[in-house]
């Protein structure tokens, strides 16, 4: 038990179905990230929050739409995907500033999500 | 951009031996980080060594950090097969502190 609960752990879509994930920590951190990992490709960051404040967006599509209503929880919506952004979606928390952070990031279960 | 290079990509062995992997990076760090990911699950952090650092220990891990050669190594003495996952290098992103991954090294340790 790491303090960070994604839910579900499993989901499959349709390519016109909307779904979201949800992250929550329970750590008192005040960043929180979104990482996804593809098969065979190196973990990929794709958007950071400090005190809800959107600090990086890696050049995500925008079919991917993410929210962060406060410092504990962060969601990822998802609308028209495709199938290869079929992967196993990770959040993450720092207790630090993601700029000044020089410490470890606690990870969640991760999302294992399909689309068919 | 940064992100860590790990080698080998795969390494298996037999319970008991010791186990290397390496890391390599691009651009100058303040710290490195190493993680491991049991398969299907979250990463888990495992140690932080800072750059004025050389070696560091943590129970039957070794790091060592060569900011001249940008690169690194985890070694894990006395393997069981409970170390059976795959192990990434993070290095910072230029210009923050965000650690960034590579593919990692899978390692399978045999009773």
């Amino acid at each position: 038990e790491t303090g960070v609960t994604q839910t579900p752990r499993h989901l499959v879509m349709g390519m016109t179905n909307k779904k979201s994930l949800k992250c929550e920590q329970h750590l008192g951190h005040n960043a929180m990230y979104w990482y996804k990992q593809s098969a065979k490709k190196p973990l990929e960051l794709m958007f950071v929050y400090n005190f809800k404040e959107q600090t990086e967006n890696n050049s995500v599509p925008s079919r991917f739409s993410p929210e962060c209503p406060n410092s504990s929880h962060l969601f990822l919506h998802l609308h028209t995907l495709q199938p290869e952004d079929s992967a196993l979606y990770l959040c993450a928390s720092s207790l630090g500033r993601p700029d000044y952070n020089t410490g470890e990031l606690f990870f969640g279960e991760g999302s294992r999500l399909t689309v068919l | 951009s940064q992100q860590g290079e790990e080698d080998p990509q795969a390494l298996s062995i037999q319970e008991g031996e010791n186990a290397t992997m390496n890391c390599s990076y691009k651009t100058s760090i303040n710290n490195l980080q190493w993680y491991r990911q049991n398969s299907g699950r979250g990463l888990v952090h495992l140690i932080l060594i800072r750059s004025n650092e050389r070696e560091k220990h943590s129970g039957r891990l070794r790091v060592t950090l060569d900011t001249s050669k940008k690169s690194s190594s985890l070694l894990i003495t006395a393997s069981r097969a409970a170390d059976t996952a795959s192990y990434f290098c993070a290095p910072p992103t230029g210009g923050s502190y965000i650690p960034t991954f590579g593919r990692g090294t899978s390692l399978i340790v045999h009773p």
